[in-house]
């Protein structure tokens, strides 16, 4: 069974620039999420779609961070523009049903804002 | 806000050895989590722990859940290089459908 894929793994952009994440999750899995993971810290939750809705964003800082999940399968993340405290890994996970049941995440995708 | 503080941040310790990492908060969790991180990749589940007192065994890991379900601890015994890894205890609130993870241990065997 295919894992979760994220692209692209690398990606150094400047300050105020955009850029955008794209996670494809395990196939038949409902929930998927986000999240920010800081060098040295956990990750922490960004957003949580249960298939194409909305479950959780109240950490998505929405002046600059953008997500959706378009038809219930694909999501992409998108900041803009771009600060220096962006830099982090960005983590994409799935799981079955819901929050109750097992996360696999993704391998990440390294941003370093310049 | 739900912390999850972990310790030690750092350790290194020599093939063979025992370690035990910690993982605390002063809020009550309805299940807790263990999570290993290798560089590159994602977090990988290691273990759930719901009741509180539980004790939980993967082969050398021993898993603990708190009595008070606030805090948890990872015993290593005799570890290997393959040990080694970022590991992450992460958990739910009461009524909280958001995972929130600690601040992670990172662990290094030294062969």
């Amino acid at each position: 069974e295919a894992g979760v894929a994220q692209s692209p793994r690398y990606k150094i952009i400047e300050k105020r620039q955009s850029v955008a994440f794209w996670c494809n999750p395990i196939s038949g899995h409902a929930t998927l999420y986000w999240y920010q993971q800081i060098l040295g810290q956990g990750p922490k939750l960004l957003i949580q779609f249960q298939n194409n809705g909305v479950v959780d964003d109240s950490q998505l800082p929405k002046d600059r961070f953008s997500a959706e999940r378009l038809k219930g399968v694909d999501s992409t993340l998108k900041i803009q523009p771009a600060k220096l405290e962006d830099s982090a890994v960005y983590l994409c996970a799935s799981s079955f049903r819901n929050w109750a049941d097992t996360q696999y995440f993704g391998p990440g995708t390294r941003l370093t804002v310049l | 806000t739900q912390l999850l503080e972990q310790s030690p941040q750092f350790l290194s310790i020599q093939e063979g050895e025992n370690l035990t990492v910690y993982c605390n908060s002063s809020s009550v969790f309805s299940s807790l989590q263990w999570y290993r991180q290798e560089p590159g990749e994602g977090p990988v589940l290691l273990v759930t722990v719901v009741t509180g007192g539980e004790v939980k065994k993967l082969k050398r890991l021993t898993f603990q859940f708190g009595d008070a379900r606030k805090d948890s601890s990872l015993h290593i015994t005799a570890a290997q290089p393959g040990d080694t890894g970022l590991y992450l205890c992460a958990g739910w609130g009461f009524g909280n459908e958001k995972l929130t993870f600690g601040t992670g241990t990172r662990l290094t065997i030294i062969p």
